[in-house]
């Protein structure tokens, strides 16, 4: 079974308009952490946001939060106000603690285009 | 910016050779990982270093070996490059072995013709 799950291979959004990309997961350990990194086309894998599986609040940077619904094994990325800049793949990662040195466990990946 | 290098940035080689990648960081992190990325599949593991000279394989290991002798580098070695293993090699640092993020490095772009 895919651990982390990417549903949206593409999307579009305007210019200065809020999207959602979607993140489910699946883990059995009560520790972990979620990961959302931005993949420019310059190839760079740039860290955006972490939520901690204990935190009780969404985590928040700037324009990016992360809506965790914990139940539904959900952790959406939410971009406000969408600039030209964020066209990129957007990759959603967990952590599990006792999983290969805590490593990264990635999804497929999101392209998102903005468009002006 | 964490301080991540690899070197080298691209390379191309034949079928058979060997090849040495070299991720390199000034954080004095102890955790030090190799990903690579292909189409379809992501990132994936291929080794990690949980310490000078202590590693461990990862999910795609086969093919691959790693040194660390010291907690700034760690090598990863294709011993007899084939077409499958032409890909963008990651590696990745982190402080701790809780859930915390990694950062990464900027990418080698293996080509093996």
């Amino acid at each position: 079974a895919q651990k982390i799950t990417q549903t949206q291979p593409g999307m579009f959004v305007q210019e200065k308009e809020a999207v959602t990309l979607d993140c489910t997961y699946d883990t059995s350990d009560p520790s972990y952490g979620l990961f959302w990194y931005k993949q420019p086309s310059s190839g760079e894998m740039i860290f955006l946001i972490y939520q901690g599986s204990y935190d009780q609040q969404n985590a928040t940077e700037g324009r990016y939060s992360l809506n965790f619904q914990k139940a539904r094994k959900s952790a959406n990325l939410v971009i406000s106000a969408s600039q030209l800049g964020d066209s990129a793949m957007y990759f959603c990662a967990m952590r599990e603690p006792k999983v290969m040195g805590n490593m990264l466990t990635f999804g497929g990946g999101t392209r998102l285009m903005v468009k002006p | 910016d964490a301080g991540i290098t690899q070197s080298p940035r691209h390379k191309v080689t034949e079928t058979g050779t060997p090849v040495t990648l070299r991720c390199h960081q000034t954080e004095n992190h102890r955790y030090m990982y190799w990903y690579r990325q292909d189409p379809g599949h992501g990132l994936r593991l291929i080794h990690y270093s949980y310490g000078v000279k202590d590693t461990d394989k990862g999910e795609v290991s086969d093919g691959y070996s790693v040194s660390r002798s010291k907690t700034e580098d760690f090598l990863l070695t294709l011993e007899s490059a084939t077409s499958s293993q032409t890909s963008v090699y990651f590696c990745a640092i982190s402080e701790s072995g809780g859930p915390y993020e990694q950062y990464f490095g900027p990418g080698t772009r293996l080509t093996v013709t």
